[in-house]
């Protein structure tokens, strides 16, 4: 079965500090990646994607990810966590083929310190 | 652009009522996603459109739920009659293309007594 998977319900991380939120897939074929975040009581908001190319997405915010496709993974990367980084992040794949929409990962809560 | 606009924001219900959600995607967009967000769930696809037609249904929890699409620019989301375990967030999002970006609205919040 087509998956996604968000290892860790949360992270955290003191502010300043480097912060990855890692993601993992199962999909076949060539698949469409992406980050969205979700702040409190809105809704999700896309910040990246990878559809081909270098493998190094840059997206809002600061924030970049890293395709692997040996690893089949997808992790969101920040060189600089703020305080304003906490919220909810979910990676989404698309299989990339005919009547298959996003599959969403469980989300993985982050958790900025002062 | 407006973004996806989502009606009501919060609804407050009790068990046996019908409830009707509202959503408004992007001008231009083809595909219509409606989600459900609950603690213990997390995000559920429930239905999606393309071109006004109902592709898949198969997330949509039981007969209660219903969805519609009437035109382009709006679909409604039933849920007929309510019940409590049916309290959560629901999501509206539209994209051009089922692999593309979705855009999502802020959410109507249900709460069912």
């Amino acid at each position: 079965a087509q998956s996604v998977a968000q290892p860790e319900d949360q992270v955290n991380v003191a502010e300043g500090n480097p912060l990855t939120v890692k993601c993992t897939y199962s999909v076949s074929g060539n698949p469409y990646l992406f980050w969205y975040v979700q702040y409190p009581n809105r809704g999700l908001q896309f910040l990246l994607k990878y559809i081909t190319g270098d493998n190094l997405v840059k997206g809002s915010y600061g924030f970049e990810a890293e395709f692997n496709k040996s690893q089949t993974s997808f992790h969101l990367k920040k060189p600089s966590a703020l305080v304003s980084d906490s919220a909810l992040y979910f990676c989404a794949v698309s299989p990339n083929q005919a009547g298959t929409a996003l599959i969403f990962g469980k989300g993985t809560t982050l958790s900025v310190s002062s | 652009d407006a973004g996806v606009i989502q009606s009501p924001r919060h609804e407050v219900t009790e068990m046996g009522q019908e409830v009707t959600l509202r959503c408004k995607p992007i001008s231009g967009h083809d595909y219509l996603f409606w989600y459900r967000q609950t603690m213990m769930r997390g995000l559920e696809l429930l239905i999606y459109f393309n071109n006004n037609v109902p592709i898949d249904d198969s997330g949509m929890p039981e007969d209660r739920f219903s969805a519609k699409m009437p035109n382009a620019s709006f679909s409604t989301l039933k849920i007929q009659p309510s019940e409590p375990r049916d309290s959560a967030v629901y999501f509206c999002a539209s994209s051009l293309g089922l692999a593309k970006t979705q855009y999502f609205g802020p959410g109507t919040r249900l709460l069912v007594l």
